[in-house]
This record gives structure tokens, sequence and C-alpha cells, in this order.
């Protein structure tokens, strides 16, 4: 059974870096068959699917429009999980975050809030 | 700023029947399948249908979903208090390049 273990601090200044951490348990990361996503909720903007990396024979990511300039999501082998770094937040980022595998996202983390503030 | 419209509120009495809309466009759901997911307070999201009308090993068969042209459908029969949730709904957008969610549905039991 497939789960998902997050991690990273749940304060963040602005204009700095977001980063947080999903550890897989049950699948492997570089799976061919499989996919990694990160997905925020807030008030103001829902929920929101903020991007992916998958591995089909080679590494692959997409991103939301929104948030294309400011994000990257990395595979982590070594450890078999995944990661989120946001860059340049303000208080607009301030959310739930979660991770969640392939669409149709079956399986998700326990989400962190993050706050950005000073 | 989601990209599917649902209505904010559906509410019922217990065995009543709720319904649902999802209202997209020809770039998300009018090409591609609609997955409904239900959000219990303080919970992450749970996968309820998956490619408009399929549901998950667990899920009861009270929930149903539907799609046509470019608006899909949630339906809760006999209705029950512990299917008082936030629902939403999702789909790609060929558009965007990437996954879309509806605005969100809280049901709630009287």
């Amino acid at each position: 059974q497939v789960q998902l273990q997050q991690s990273g601090p749940g304060l963040v200044k602005p204009s700095q870096t977001l980063s947080l951490t999903c550890a897989i348990s049950g699948d492997s990361v570089s799976s061919n068959i499989a996919g990694w996503n990160w997905i925020r909720q807030s008030p103001s903007r829902g929920l929101e699917w903020l991007g992916r990396t998958y591995y089909r024979s080679k590494w692959y990511s997409d991103y939301a429009v929104s948030v294309k300039s400011r994000i990257s999501i990395n595979p982590d082998t070594s450890r078999n999980q995944f990661s989120l770094q946001l860059n340049s937040v303000t208080p607009d980022d301030t959310a739930v975050y979660y991770c969640a595998n392939i669409y149709p996202f079956d399986i998700w983390g326990q989400g962190t809030m993050v706050t950005v503030s000073s | 700023q989601s990209v599917l419209t649902q209505p904010p509120s559906a509410s019922g009495t217990p065995g009543q029947r709720v319904t649902i809309s999802c209202s997209g466009s020809s770039s998300n759901i009018g090409s591609n399948t609609v997955n409904w997911y239900q959000q219990l307070p303080g919970t992450a999201p749970k996968l309820l249908i998956y490619t408009n009308n399929q549901r998950p090993s667990g899920v009861p068969d009270r929930f149903s979903g539907s799609k046509s042209g470019t608006s899909a459908s949630l339906a809760i029969s006999g209705l029950q208090s512990e299917d008082e949730a936030d629902y939403y709904c999702a789909a790609w957008d060929d558009s965007l390049n990437g996954y879309v969610f509806g605005t969100g549905t809280k049901v709630t039991v009287l």
C-alpha cells in the first residue's frame, strides 16, 4: 500500500524559498508507471495543482502556468522521495500543501500548513 | 482561481438524493475525464469517483458520477450524516496543460 509522508517548515519569510519533501513508501519514485504531484489549498485559491515529476525512461517535470517561473519539483532516487521548491514566496503562497501520487490522485500526503510571514 | 464551477452549497435530509454539478469548458471536461473528491474537515481530499463514473474500492455505491458535454455531476443517494463534507471535481485542461479543480461544494445533512 502506497503511503506519502510530508516534511518541511511551516513558516517561511516573504521573498524566501518554500521547500517541502514527500517520502514514498510502497512504491518507487522511479517507477515507469508512477507520477508524483504537488497540490495546494487556500481559501482564496481553492485547490490548485502546482506540478508533477515522473520517470518514463528519463525524468520529466510539468508545472502550472501560475507558478512556472518560481517552481521546481525534483525526485530524490537515493531517498525514494520528491521535493517541492517554490521561490520568491509572498503571503499569497500561504496554503496547505499536499503531495499526491499519479492522477487521479488516489493517494495523498497528510498536508503541511505553510504560512508566509515575516 | 478555480477553472471548474460548482455550487457553493447543497443540502438534504438523511435518505434524500443530492446532486452536485461541475461546469467546465471544451478544453477540460469537454475533452477529458472527470474525477471527484470528498474532503472531511482537517483531512486531505479523498478520491471518490474517477474516469467520470468509476468508484475506487471501498467507496459506497451511493456515490455516482456522470458527464455530459462540458459538465459533470456527482450524485449522493441515500444521504447519510457522514456524507457531510466538501466535494471537488477535477480534470486535465488541454489549454493550461495542467490539472484543474472545481470551486468546491459543501454538503450539509439537515
